[in-house]
């Protein structure tokens, strides 16, 4: 049975601090992996990693995967409030084209 | 550009009516997605369709739930007879083909709860 687990389940951290969620995924024919942002209403994509090692940017968020170890991981840098959500990790494979399977989220609080 | 549009926002029923909701896609998108999300199993895939055609419907809980999608910029997702375990936020979403079949735009759900 395909697994997407995703580690802390909860964290509160301090403005300015550094915070790195983890994803791991146990899937038969592994295609991408996909982070997304959920505030108080819907998801909102973040990142896509289909290959090893090669970083993905956006501003103080960033993400890598890791093919070899089945993982990926998203950090934020600077944290501020606005950062607080929850946040979702997601894995498509090549035997269901479109289907993406969520892991169960990490509650990130950021606090002043 | 708009996004994603689903309609009622929030819906309260009684158990046993019929729940209709709907999602109108991004236009141009090709991928229409249902999911459901509550806090005991998280967000999950219902069904998808592909250019108005349902490709995988393996996560339809069972015969209650209906989805259709009459045209490009038209789906609805039924439940009939309602019972209080479907409530939950249901999310509708789209993408377009490749090369970004990935990236689904969510749209803002619409919160069922059935008393």
């Amino acid at each position: 049975e395909d697994k997407v687990v995703q580690s802390p389940l909860s964290l509160v951290v301090h403005e300015g601090d550094t915070v790195t969620l983890n994803c791991s995924y146990e899937v038969t024919n592994f295609r991408s992996l996909l982070w997304y942002k959920q505030e108080k209403k819907a998801p909102t994509f973040l990142f896509m990693l289909t290959s090893s090692g090669i970083e993905k940017k956006s501003g103080r968020l960033s993400s890598i995967l890791d093919k070899k170890e089945l993982f990926s991981i998203l950090n934020i840098t600077a944290t501020q409030t606005g950062d607080s959500a929850v946040y979702l990790c997601a894995v498509m494979t090549t035997d269901s084209w479109g289907r993406l399977q969520f892991g169960a989220g990490t509650q990130v609080v950021v606090t002043p | 550009d708009a996004g994603v549009i689903q309609s009622p926002r929030h819906e309260v029923t009684e158990m046993g009516q019929e729940v209709t909701l709907r999602c109108k896609p991004i236009s141009g998108h090709d991928y229409l997605f249902w999911y459901r999300q509550t806090m005991m199993r998280g967000l999950e895939l219902l069904i998808y369709f592909n250019n108005n055609v349902p490709i995988d419907d393996s996560g339809m809980p069972e015969d209650r739930f209906s989805a259709k999608m009459p045209n490009a910029s038209f789906s609805t997702l039924k439940i009939q007879p309602s019972e209080p375990r479907d409530s939950a936020v249901y999310f509708c979403a789209s993408s377009s083909d490749l090369p970004r079949i990935n990236e689904q735009f969510f749209g803002p759900g619409t919160r069922l709860t059935v008393l």
